[in-house]
């Protein structure tokens, strides 16, 4: 069973501040990580992706992934008062026919003014 | 123009009914997938099809059945509704292995 776990939250951050959200999987033939935005009734749109172990940044976004233990975190530096949303953490496993992307359930962050 | 289109996008139903979800794209991604997001459950995969030839079932396809009509169309069927397939429904594509999901608006259904 594949399974990719988050904390489920909330999570509160002050403006300003650095949020961590963080996320475990448990299939070790995960080959890419993603990590999406969802905001309460919309559809989920992609932040960042990650196939390599090590740190990946993009403007205020870094993904984080650690293959050994299994571990992928994305951190909003500066964080503001839009960033509140629910963070999605997904796995997909590349070939062996199997497809579509294992979610977890999701990291709801509230960026407090 | 939304790249990947659902509808509707909201839907009352009764229970036995039988209901159909449409799904397009413009991405010409080959890969086109159904999840459903329930509260406290995230996203769970339905069924997904990499051509039109090829359809396979999720996670969760008990109750549901598709179609993939073309390159760009995939519907879900619920051939007899029921109350707990009451959900937010995701059509997604993607181009190839490896690579990101792409959402549509979602259909938002209510099974009565």
């Amino acid at each position: 069973q594949k399974e990719v776990e988050q904390n489920s939250g909330p999570l509160s951050v002050p403006e300003g501040a650095i949020a961590s959200l963080n996320c475990t999987y448990s299939d070790r033939g995960s080959q890419s990580f993603f990590w999406y935005r969802q905001y309460s009734g919309k559809s989920p749109e992609l932040i960042m992706f990650i196939y390599s172990n090590g740190d990946k940044e993009d403007g205020r976004f870094t993904a984080q992934l650690n293959k050994a233990s299994q571990y992928v975190s994305l951190l909003i530096r500066d964080s503001q008062p839009s960033d509140s949303a629910t963070y999605l953490c997904a796995a997909r496993i590349s070939g062996g026919g199997a497809d579509g992307l294992t979610f977890g359930k999701g990291t709801h962050l509230i960026i407090q003014p | 123009d939304a790249d990947v289109t659902q509808t509707p996008r909201n839907r009352i139903t009764k229970t036995g009914k039988r209901i159909m979800l449409e799904c397009s794209q413009t991405k010409g991604h080959d890969r086109m997938y159904w999840y459903r997001q329930d509260p406290g459950l995230g996203l769970r995969l339905i069924y997904y099809s990499f051509d039109v030839k090829d359809i396979n079932k999720g996670e969760i396809s008990d109750g549901y059945s598709v179609s993939r009509q073309a390159q760009a169309k995939f519907s879900l069927s619920l051939e007899s509704a029921i109350p707990n397939q009451t959900a937010l429904y995701f059509c997604a594509t993607s181009e190839r292995d490896n690579t990101e999901a792409f959402f549509g608006q979602g259909t938002r259904l209510t099974v009565v």
